[in-house]
């Protein structure tokens, strides 16, 4: 089972900042925190991932709460082609990648 | 190759049948994984591959499905006796060994099964 709750889904209107949630209470201290995206038809890919300091890359941002309970994906400037299911995922090393349902961002023009 | 190749990309057949899915990893990455998503769903992890290790099997739904990976590369994915139930996307994901937690997985395109 999933160890990640997102919501189902979220709109996000075009040129602004899109910040997807995710809770993930029970994370153990050797599990990085992954987010990937699907876009319709095509397989996921990866975002970015952390441990517990906060991590940005070009693609977006990822913020974890000190006691990494929680953590949010900010997407600086959503156009319309970042409309996709994004996943959260808890995993340590080696282990499996275990996709929960996601949270469907809709990017509205 | 750049990315993870899968082949087919579509393949339709026909209730009771058997089929083969194909899937090459990027290269040098001795971790691969096999997916799947039914329409409207999540992933659902099937069978995972590292180096020379035992697989892990134990996403396969049924002794219909096996898998294998030849020479550490490119692995098979075999339906056999194939039910409606079946009709899917098929993902492949490859990985580095080991990576601590660098970049996870790449995925391919998928195969996208109908059995009808």
């Amino acid at each position: 089972d999933a160890k990640t709750t997102q919501p189902p889904s979220m709109d996000c209107a075009e040129g602004r900042a899109a910040n997807l949630p995710c809770n993930h209470s029970t994370i153990s201290g050797n599990e990085y925190v992954y987010w990937y995206r699907q876009i319709h038809s095509q397989g996921p890919q990866y975002i970015i991932h952390g441990l517990k300091n906060n991590e940005t890359n070009e693609m977006a941002s990822l913020i974890i709460t000190e006691d990494r309970k929680s953590s949010t994906l900010i997407l600086p400037h959503a156009t319309l082609r970042d409309t996709a299911v994004y996943y959260c995922i808890v995993r340590a090393i080696r282990q499996n990648f275990v996709f929960g349902p996601g949270t469907r961002l809709s990017v509205l023009p | 190759g750049a990315g993870v190749s899968q082949s087919p990309s579509n393949k339709v057949t026909e209730k009771g049948k058997d089929v083969e899915l194909r899937c090459d990893p990027i290269s040098g990455h001795t971790a691969l994984y096999w997916y799947r998503q039914s329409l409207g769903q999540g992933l659902e992890f099937l069978i995972y591959f590292q180096g020379n290790s035992a697989p892990d099997k134990s996403g396969l739904p049924s002794d219909r499905f096996s898998a294998e990976r030849t020479g550490g590369s490119v692995s098979t994915l075999t339906i056999q006796r194939t039910q409606q139930e079946d009709s899917a996307v098929y993902l492949c994901a490859s990985s580095l060994q080991g990576a601590p937690a660098n970049y996870g997985y790449t995925f391919g395109s998928g195969t996208r099964l109908t059995v009808v």
